[in-house]
């Protein structure tokens, strides 16, 4: 069974950082490509990064450009991004997505629970 | 970005059928997901590659469509299909649709 548990959620001031985690299991984590994504309280949901399988490339959405980094752990089956910079508007849970396959392009096949990052003085 | 629109909300009793559309503002070929959202949960992958049904999905969800518009349809509806419904489109960076509520009466 595919697994996806995210840590690392909370209320933080902004201006600071926050680094999530996402620990998978149940499959072959180095053969997907994965991702994050978010949703602020009672809105949509927005793609935030993504990570190939091997993690030799990235891609983020234009507003998180140059302050969130995703990164993966292969042998650890671990995903991560790490948020710098925080703002406001950064507030939503994040989820934890595994890609349809080992490239970027495609289907977020499963979902972790999610994690909530709030920011506020 | 490729913008999805969706319709806001949808009403149907339980046995019908339903249709929820989603259009993209450029072709996404054939590049759209479908996903179900329940209060309090995360996203279920339903429907990719614009007609594919998921492994485990029940065949009463189907999908169709290419280019700019797409429609998801749930053949009969059950009561636990009370839910949120967003598209997602993956020939650009990836986007979501707005999102179709979808009530019981």
């Amino acid at each position: 069974e595919v697994q996806l548990v995210e840590s690392g959620g909370g209320l933080v001031q902004p201006g600071r950082s926050l680094k999530l985690s996402c620990a998978a299991s149940g499959f072959t984590f180095s053969d997907y490509a994965m991702a994050w994504v978010r949703q602020a309280p009672k809105k949509g949901l927005e793609w935030v990064a993504t990570i190939i399988y091997d993690g030799s490339s990235t891609y983020y959405r234009d507003s998180v450009k140059g302050r969130f980094t995703i990164s993966r752990d292969n042998a650890k089956s671990t995903l991560y991004l790490q948020m710098d910079s925080l703002r406001s508007e950064d507030t939503a849970t994040y989820y934890c997505a595994r890609l349809g396959y080992y490239s970027a392009d495609g289907w977020f096949a499963y979902w972790g629970q999610g994690t909530l990052v709030t920011v506020s003085s | 970005d490729t913008v999805l629109t969706q319709s806001p909300a949808l009403a149907v009793s339980p046995g019908e059928r339903v249709t929820i559309s989603c259009r993209a503002s450029e072709s996404v070929s054939t590049g759209m997901h479908w996903y179900q959202q329940k209060p309090g949960q995360q996203p279920k992958l339903l429907i990719y590659g614009a007609s594919n049904l998921e492994s485990g999905v029940p065949a009463r969800f189907s999908g169709s469509g290419s280019g700019t518009d797409f429609t998801l349809t749930i053949d009969p509806v059950e009561a636990d299909d009370t839910a949120t419904y967003f598209c997602q489109q993956s020939w650009n960076d990836p986007t979501f649709g707005g999102g179709t509520k979808l009530e019981l009466k």
